[in-house]
């Protein structure tokens, strides 16, 4: 596609409750990143695929999260047992390829309320 | 771990005006990207620079590598400029470090 795409937009959902978010990179993208930003706070580093090798997962808040890419397409990032701190919005970014020297281009986010 | 820090935190003008936002960084990068964040949370990539200077149309980014500094420059700023202004660094394959952000405000 043309950019990013995170489906979807808003997410809200009652405590304890699992949840999923997807992230549709853009076409030949081999880097996908997946970032939080909480209420009135920066940009969190989560998770970090780069093709087919095995993920930087050292962002994960805890093993309540998890997230899968096939190959260099979709990812998703799953939230299991919800909590309120887990309200947030999630960010997912592409690059032509994870060495630092490429642009990111950023979806618009998912933003998750756990009420 | 990189440490970034952004001044300043919040930066009101009228419009017009020439705007400076600054970026500092305690690692060596090997890129360093400026965002642009619009309220409700949209991030527009604006640069990414690893050295010398960037020009896009009223924006332009400048890089020190031997300081570890930045900064990000708005000529003839417009209410359409106001947002959050986020410094972000990176290194080799490793994900991005960013800034706290610089909340923009221009009023007309």
């Amino acid at each position: 596609g043309a950019g990013v795409s995170q489906s979807p937009s808003n997410k809200v959902t009652e405590k304890g409750k699992d949840v999923e978010l997807r992230c549709d990179p853009i076409s030949g993208h081999t880097a996908l990143y997946w970032y939080r930003q909480r209420l009135g706070q920066g940009l969190e580093f989560l998770i970090y695929f780069q093709g087919n090798s095995a993920p930087d997962k050292s962002g994960l808040p805890s093993d309540r999260f998890s997230a899968e890419r096939t190959g260099e397409s979709v990812s998703t990032l799953t939230i299991q047992r919800t909590q309120q701190e887990d309200s947030a919005v999630y960010l997912c970014a592409s690059s032509l390829a994870g060495t630092g020297l490429y642009g990111y281009t950023f979806g618009s986010g998912t933003r998750l309320t756990v009420v | 771990k990189n440490e970034v820090e952004q001044s300043p935190q919040n930066l009101t003008a009228q419009e017009g005006e020439f705007i400076t936002i600054n970026c500092s960084y305690s690692v060596g990068i090997s890129a360093l990207h400026w965002l642009q964040q619009h309220p409700g949370g949209g991030i527009v990539s604006l640069f990414m620079l690893s050295s010398g200077k960037k020009k896009h149309g009223r924006l332009i980014a400048t890089i020190n590598i031997q300081e570890k500094h930045s900064s990000l420059h708005i000529t003839a700023s417009h209410p359409r400029d106001s947002a959050v202004y986020i410094c972000a660094v990176g290194f080799g394959n490793e994900k991005l470090t960013f800034g706290t952000g610089t909340r923009l405000t221009i009023i007309p």
